[in-house]
């Protein structure tokens, strides 16, 4: 079987910083995605990529960067943490086209001081 | 565009009780639909999908039908446990973006005591 291991699990910023955040899958997936939850708001799309290279934003993609190098790993850039901001962050993958479910890894929390 | 709507932010019930978790939602054409279960410290995971209107998706005792008329896609089970405790979350696939790209219902809480 295969896994999405999103690094780091923890992640604590000061205001303004940029971080970044990793994800990888061996699923040999086309489609990789990331989605930011918030408490009580369910999920919200932030960039996805169909293939090594590309990127489609999301409706939450301000604020942020994304990077997809290799087929296996999609990166995202918070260009500059927000004083006080909470949220967990969730890298999926998924074959792409219709009816697949995408799979989720198990998130990157974020604090910021 | 494509919205969600769970008005159930937290379900409570007894062990062996009925569950119903309400989901309608809005869009243009034939999405999928799928309900995803999130446990403390995970990722959600999918529980039922379904691709068709009017057919239903079951998974470890829980079921929906997807209705194109009311466009609803509500969750049942007959009767539940305490490892059912968990968020639940119903969610559309755009078809149009032919990627799946997921719209998530904003989630019900379920606890479940003994």
């Amino acid at each position: 079987g295969g896994i999405i291991t999103q690094t780091p699990k923890f992640l604590i910023g000061q205001e303004g910083q940029k971080l970044t955040l990793k994800c990888q899958q061996n699923f040999n997936h086309d489609t990789m995605y990331w989605y930011r939850q918030d408490s009580g708001k369910g999920l919200r799309l932030i960039y996805y990529s169909i293939t090594e290279n590309d990127l489609q934003k999301g409706d939450l993609s301000e604020g942020y960067d994304a990077s997809r190098e290799k087929k296996s790993s999609f990166s995202l850039t918070v260009t500059s943490a927000q004083k006080n901001e909470m949220a967990v962050f969730l890298c999926a993958s998924s074959r792409g086209g219709n009816n697949q479910a995408p799979l989720f890894g198990e998130g990157t929390r974020l604090s910021v001081l | 565009g494509n919205s969600v709507t769970q008005m159930q932010g937290q379900v409570t019930l007894s062990e062996e009780e009925f569950l119903f978790i309400n989901c309608t939602y809005s869009t243009t054409g034939y999405p999928t639909l799928f309900w995803y279960v999130q446990y403390p410290g995970e990722g959600p995971q999918l529980l039922l999908k379904v691709t068709t209107a009017n057919n239903k998706g079951s998974s470890r005792g829980f079921e929906a039908t997807y209705d194109k008329g009311t466009t609803s896609f509500h969750l049942q089970k007959a009767s539940v446990q305490e490892s059912d405790s968990a968020v639940y979350y119903c969610v559309l696939g755009d078809r149009g973006s032919n990627y799946n790209v997921l719209y998530f219902g904003s989630g019900t809480k379920l606890t479940v005591e003994p």
